[in-house]
């Protein structure tokens, strides 16, 4: 199985201040064939499912503020909320859809 | 949009086996693009994926080595929808379980919370 790691466990931010969070698999998830990465960043609010943010490592889903974004390749990713709102206070996942089974990190609880 | 409903009782007796559906709007079951999972989420093991359907013509199922000796997924075309047969459970399998469309899961039922208890 592909381990995801995710760091730190939690993180408090100010209002409109950068927010960071770090996911390392335990193998590369690149496709070779279309250079794109298996990887998706997900936003759980309590008493919610997870929402889709970010796929390929870096495409925001449609209707995801442009404040959310996503970087990395192989084996070493970051979600970044460039402002953070009050809307925001959530835990994160990342999650690889590289091969069965799929896995999720550990989550990430961001606060205020 | 694609909408995800799901049903099934909120608690099962240990030994039995747990049963849960997901009927899908806005999409089709066998569209050959798609994949249709089921997951679990508990304090104790945060988000497992269970397993997989989809049709790439003809039906495929992926199943987690976690639970692969007791998990069934189908896929009903008539309703579209899918289903999770899960036997033999324990209070192990306690969980909040979702079902969700894609491989980068994009939609997401609501959830249900099974409790296994006597």
């Amino acid at each position: 199985d592909i381990v995801m790691t995710q760091s730190p466990d939690s993180l408090a931010v100010s209002l409109g201040e950068r927010a960071t969070i770090n996911c390392k698999s335990s193998q590369s998830v690149l496709y070779s064939s279309n250079n794109k990465n298996s990887l998706a960043w997900y936003q759980q609010k309590s008493g919610q499912p997870p929402k889709l943010l970010i796929y390929s490592a870096s495409t925001r889903e449609s209707g995801v503020p442009d404040r959310f974004s996503g970087s990395g390749s192989g084996t070493d990713f970051t979600l970044t909320v460039s402002s953070l709102q009050a809307e925001d206070v959530a835990v994160y996942y990342c999650q690889q859809y590289y091969d069965t089974p799929l896995t999720f990190g550990g989550g990430t609880k961001v606060e205020i | 949009q694609v909408q995800l409903q799901q049903s099934g009782p909120g608690l099962v007796k240990p030994s039995q086996t747990l049963s849960l559906t997901c009927a899908i709007s806005g999409d089709s079951v066998s569209r050959s693009s798609d994949a249709w999972n089921w997951i679990r989420q508990s304090p104790s093991r945060g988000l497992e994926w269970l397993g997989r359907t989809y049709y790439r013509s003809r039906w495929y199922n992926d199943y987690a080595p976690s639970v692969r000796s007791r998990i069934t997924i189908n896929a009903d075309t008539s309703k579209n929808q899918f289903s999770l047969q899960l036997n033999s459970v324990t209070p192990e399998d306690t969980a909040v379980y979702y079902c969700a469309g894609g491989s980068a899961l994009n939609c997401w039922g609501q959830g249900t919370l099974v409790t296994v208890s006597s």
